[in-house]
């Protein structure tokens, strides 16, 4: 069975510093991973995939099997990244059913 | 496009009533998918579909939930009875694959329901 683990529910940091949204998962098969955010008021929403190995809002996740983690991180977080992250899985077998971990919701005091 | 539009926005009913939501997908989509998020657990799928066929409903809580998806451009969640622990946020997805998974789901708004 897969499982996506996301440790904290919540996380706080100030305006520059470093963040990281810990993500953990477990699937003997070859999953692809996503990281979906949800800022106050707007709509859930797709923010990065591994597959992509892109940088968005200055957000990069590393896929690493090893530790069976995805861990989303930025160097310098900012007040509008306040928001809830979720991590999520695909199986290669499960077409488009994404599983969602808790979620973090992730809070940047200036 | 106006994106994944659910109705009502929120609903606030009695213990034992019947409650509907609704769900417009994506033009062109042809999965849909039902989440409800709690704070407890999060996003938790209910069930979804794959060109208006239900294919994995095992997330529905019980009997009382149903869902249905008569044609490629509207799904209704129902409750009956409601009950207080089925408050929550109701979201809808909907995502087109074109011969592999992409992950990206497109959300409406969701449905707040309190069930008092």
């Amino acid at each position: 069975a897969q499982r996506v683990t996301q440790p904290e529910k919540l996380l706080s940091v100030f305006k520059g510093a470093p963040v990281e949204l810990k993500c953990n998962y477990s699937y003997s098969g070859s999953p692809e991973l996503f990281w979906y955010v949800q800022y106050s008021r707007q709509r859930l929403q797709l923010l990065l995939r591994h597959i992509s190995r892109e940088s968005i809002k200055g957000f990069t996740a590393d896929l690493n099997k090893g530790e069976t983690s995805f861990h989303l991180k930025k160097p310098f977080a900012q007040e509008e990244d306040s928001a809830m992250y979720y991590c999520a899985l695909v199986r290669g077998s499960t077409l488009g059913r994404l599983y969602f971990g808790r979620g973090t919701q992730l809070t940047v005091w200036p | 496009d106006a994106g994944v539009i659910q109705s009502p926005r929120h609903e606030v009913t009695e213990m034992g009533q019947e409650v509907t939501l609704r769900c417009k997908p994506i033009s062109g989509h042809d999965y849909l998918f039902w989440y409800r998020q709690t704070m407890m657990r999060g996003l938790e799928l209910l069930i979804y579909f794959n060109n208006n066929v239900p294919i994995d409903d095992s997330g529905m809580p019980e009997d009382r939930f149903s869902a249905k998806m008569p044609n490629a451009s509207f799904s209704t969640l129902k409750i009956q009875p409601s009950e207080p622990r089925d408050s929550a946020v109701y979201f809808c997805a909907s995502s087109y694959l074109a011969g592999g998974p992409t992950g990206e789901l497109f959300f409406g708004e969701g449905s707040r329901l309190t069930v008092l």
